[in-house]
C-alpha cells in the first residue's frame, strides 16, 4: 500500500522563477492538503483540494496555486519565487468523509531559492 | 482560528529518563488532537491521536498522551526514552473542518 509520494525531493530555483511540486496521495484517499514548513517551524497550511477544487486556504498569497487531477494527485505551483519561499513543502492526504482521521504525510520537497 | 502552543522548543533528556512534551490549544469547541514525529529530512509520522472517549491515549513507540479539556492541553509522555526518540515532535489540532493547525514543534534530544 503506497503512502503519500512527492516529487522532486529537492529543488533549487532563483528569485522570480516559477516552480511546480507534485503529490500522489495514499491509496484510497481523496483529499490533498499542502503545507509549507520553514526551517525550525511547524507546518503552515497553504490549501486543500477535494474533488478537483480548492476547498480551504490558509494565509498565503495568490502566487501559490494548485490543482487536483481526477486521479486525486495534486500539484502546487508557486510563481515569482522569493527568498522567503525557501522551505520544505509537505503534502498530506486524507479521506474527506472520515473527518476524525489523521492526515498522512509525504517526505516533502525541499525548495531552495537562491 | 485555532492556535496551538508547544511550550518547550527544545527538551534535552538523558536516555532511559521520562519525558513530557507540552501542548496547549486555544479552542474549546470539539477538536481532534494528534501528535506527529519528524525525523531529519522526512515527513511527519503519526504517533497517536485523540478522537473521543478515554482521555489517555497510547501510541507507537511507547508514547502516550493525556487530553485535558478543562486545561485545553494534550501533553505527550514517555516513561523511558531511547536514543532513537531524538526527533522533532509536533502537536496538531483538527477542528470540525478538515484543516490541521500545528504547533511550532519541540526538538527532543536524548543524551546517552
Amino acid at each position: 500500500d503506497a503512502g503519500v509520494t512527492q516529487s522532486p525531493t529537492h529543488l533549487i530555483k532563483t528569485r522570480g522563477q516559477q516552480v511546480t511540486l507534485r503529490c500522489s496521495p495514499k491509496s484510497g484517499h481523496d483529499t490533498v492538503s499542502w503545507y509549507q514548513q520553514a526551517l525550525g517551524q511547524g507546518p503552515q497550511f497553504i490549501f486543500q483540494y477535494y474533488e478537483e477544487e480548492e476547498r480551504q486556504r490558509g494565509n498565503f498569497p495568490d502566487r501559490f496555486s494548485g490543482h487536483q487531477f481526477p486521479n486525486y494527485s495534486s500539484e502546487l505551483n508557486v510563481n515569482a519565487l522569493l527568498l522567503g519561499d525557501s522551505a520544505l513543502y509537505l503534502c498530506a492526504s486524507s479521506l474527506r468523509h472520515q473527518g476524525n482521521q489523521p492526515q498522512h504525510f509525504g517526505d516533502g520537497t525541499r525548495l531552495s531559492i537562491l | 482560528a485555532q492556535s496551538v502552543t508547544q511550550l518547550d522548543s527544545q527538551v534535552p533528556v538523558f536516555e532511559e529518563a521520562p519525558v513530557e512534551l507540552r501542548c496547549n490549544y486555544s479552542s474549546s469547541v470539539s477538536v481532534y488532537l494528534f501528535w506527529y514525529v519528524q525525523y531529519p529530512n522526512q515527513g511527519l509520522q503519526l504517533l497517536l491521536k485523540y478522537l473521543s472517549g478515554s482521555t489517555l491515549v497510547k501510541g507507537i513507540n511507547g508514547f502516550e498522551a493525556e487530553f485535558n479539556k478543562s486545561q485545553t492541553s494534550f501533553h505527550l509522555r514517555k516513561p523511558s526514552v531511547h536514543i532513537s526518540d531524538t526527533a522533532e515532535y509536533f502537536c496538531a489540532v483538527r477542528e470540525t473542518g478538515n484543516q490541521f493547525y500545528f504547533g511550532t514543534g519541540t526538538s527532543l534530544t536524548v543524551i546517552p
